[in-house]
């Protein structure tokens, strides 16, 4: 079974600071997803990587896959309160078709 | 653009009661995933399908069934609901491309 870590859980964080969220993962995977999550809403689809060392960037966000390491990072640049939600990361198996969903990373961002 | 729909949004029900879920998508995607998501779990796998008759258990199937009526279409049923099934479901497909999913809006299900 593949499993998913993501930390830190809660990151409460000041407008204009910097800041990484981290997503291990315990078995090879050639595939990972990051999601974004507003309270009471769906997921939407951030970003996602597909091979070592891949790096992509959206706004304030960026993400980053570490396929040795089973590591990716979601890195939050001069945070806004709009990047206030839950980030979740999401691993599919090498060649399967199942994702597992890290626990998610609720961040609140204060003014 | 409401490409994967879920309805109800909202349901509260009674323990012992048999409930429906439904999922359909206008993406034209044959792969459909059921999952529940609880608070400081993330979402696990209930279910999933790769077309009308493939249907699949996921990480925690147990007390739930699925149907899938058409390639539009995958239903989440739950024969006698109880409390700890209280949570929130979503449905997603499967893209063709990087194989990413998409979600519905989810179902907010109360088991009393």
């Amino acid at each position: 079974e593949l499993k998913v870590e993501q930390n830190p859980l809660f990151l409460s964080m000041q407008e204009g600071k910097n800041y990484t969220i981290y997503c291990n993962y315990s078995t090879t995977s050639d595939r990972l997803y990051w999601y974004r999550q507003d309270p009471g809403k769906s997921l939407e689809s951030l970003f996602v990587l597909l091979s070592n060392g891949a790096v992509k960037q959206e706004g304030r966000l960026m993400a980053s896959l570490d396929t040795k390491a089973r590591l990716s990072t979601l890195h939050i640049t001069a945070a806004v309160h709009d990047l206030s939600a839950t980030y979740f990361c999401a691993v599919g198996l090498l060649g399967g078709n199942q994702f597992y969903f890290g626990t998610g990373t609720s961040l609140t961002v204060i003014p | 653009d409401a490409d994967v729909t879920q309805t109800p949004r909202n349901r509260i029900t009674k323990t012992g009661k048999r409930i429906m879920l439904e999922c359909s998508q206008t993406k034209g995607h044959d792969r459909m995933y059921w999952y529940r998501q609880d608070p400081g779990l993330g979402l696990r796998l209930i279910y999933y399908s790769f077309d009308v008759k493939d249907i699949n258990k996921g990480e925690i199937s147990d007390g739930y069934s699925v149907s899938r009526q058409a390639q539009a279409k995958f239903s989440l049923s739950l024969e006698s609901a109880i409390p700890n099934q209280t949570a929130l479901y979503f449905c997603a497909t499967q893209g063709f491309s990087y194989n990413e999913q998409f979600f519905g809006p989810g179902t907010r299900l109360t088991v009393l």
